[in-house]
């Protein structure tokens, strides 16, 4: 079967930095995804990774290896603004996504 | 000003009835999906469609239909089949970069 695994809550202190892990077993693979949602929101696309190594868009930075199945999303200087979860989707051989169940991730002052 | 919208924003539904939740786009996409969250989970796909007048069932399809008769348009109708509708339901599109879902609102369904 197809399986998505992420820590279901993580903690960090503001000003800080986290990762929130991802692996993934997949039949076959055409890229993974994270995307933000706030509580009661929709989600909002944050990075696309297909190749290996390391996107970096500001804060936020996303890292992959094909070769573990394994992903991680970094943010830095942590803000209350982004308590939130963490969706980690992977598009699979069928060009279908499929979803982990989140990481809520809480921020402390 | 371009984007995806549902709505209702909360849909209440009682014993035996159907409910149809909206979801537009003048984004000019092709792709369409509605997806179900529940508290603690990932999204489930439910239907989706690729084209117009045609539409394929998801994950999670019994107790759901839809239709596509228009590009803009991809309604979901949650039947008196579904015995446990309460959940979030999202309407996506599928845009750059490659396959990047991007999702309406939501509608929250609850039932009386």
């Amino acid at each position: 079967g197809q399986n998505i695994d992420q820590p279901t809550e993580m903690t960090a202190t503001e000003g800080a930095i986290v990762q929130i892990n991802c692996t993934y077993q997949t039949s076959g693979f055409n890229g993974l995804f994270w995307y933000q949602q706030h509580a009661g929101e929709a989600p909002t696309f944050l990075s696309y990774n297909v190749l290996d190594g390391l996107e970096e868009k500001g804060r936020f930075s996303s890292f992959l290896s094909r070769s573990k199945g394994y992903s991680y999303l970094l943010l830095k200087e942590l803000q209350m603004k982004d308590s939130a979860s963490y969706l980690c989707a992977v598009l699979d051989s069928n060009y279908q996504l499929i979803w982990g169940a989140g990481t809520k991730l809480i921020i402390k002052p | 000003d371009g984007g995806i919208t549902q709505s209702p924003k909360y849909l209440f539904r009682k014993e035996g009835q159907n409910v149809t939740l909206s979801c537009e786009q003048n984004l000019n996409h092709d792709a369409m999906y509605w997806y179900r969250q529940d508290p603690g989970q990932g999204l489930r796909l439910i239907y989706y469609s690729q084209i117009v007048n045609d539409f394929q069932k998801g994950d999670i399809a019994e107790g759901y239909s839809v239709s596509r008769e228009k590009k803009e348009s991809f309604p979901l109708t949650v039947t008196s089949a579904q015995k446990n509708p309460t959940a979030f339901y999202l309407c996506a599109t599928t845009g750059q970069p490659q396959e990047t879902q991007y999702f309406g609102p939501g509608t929250r369904l609850l039932v009386l």
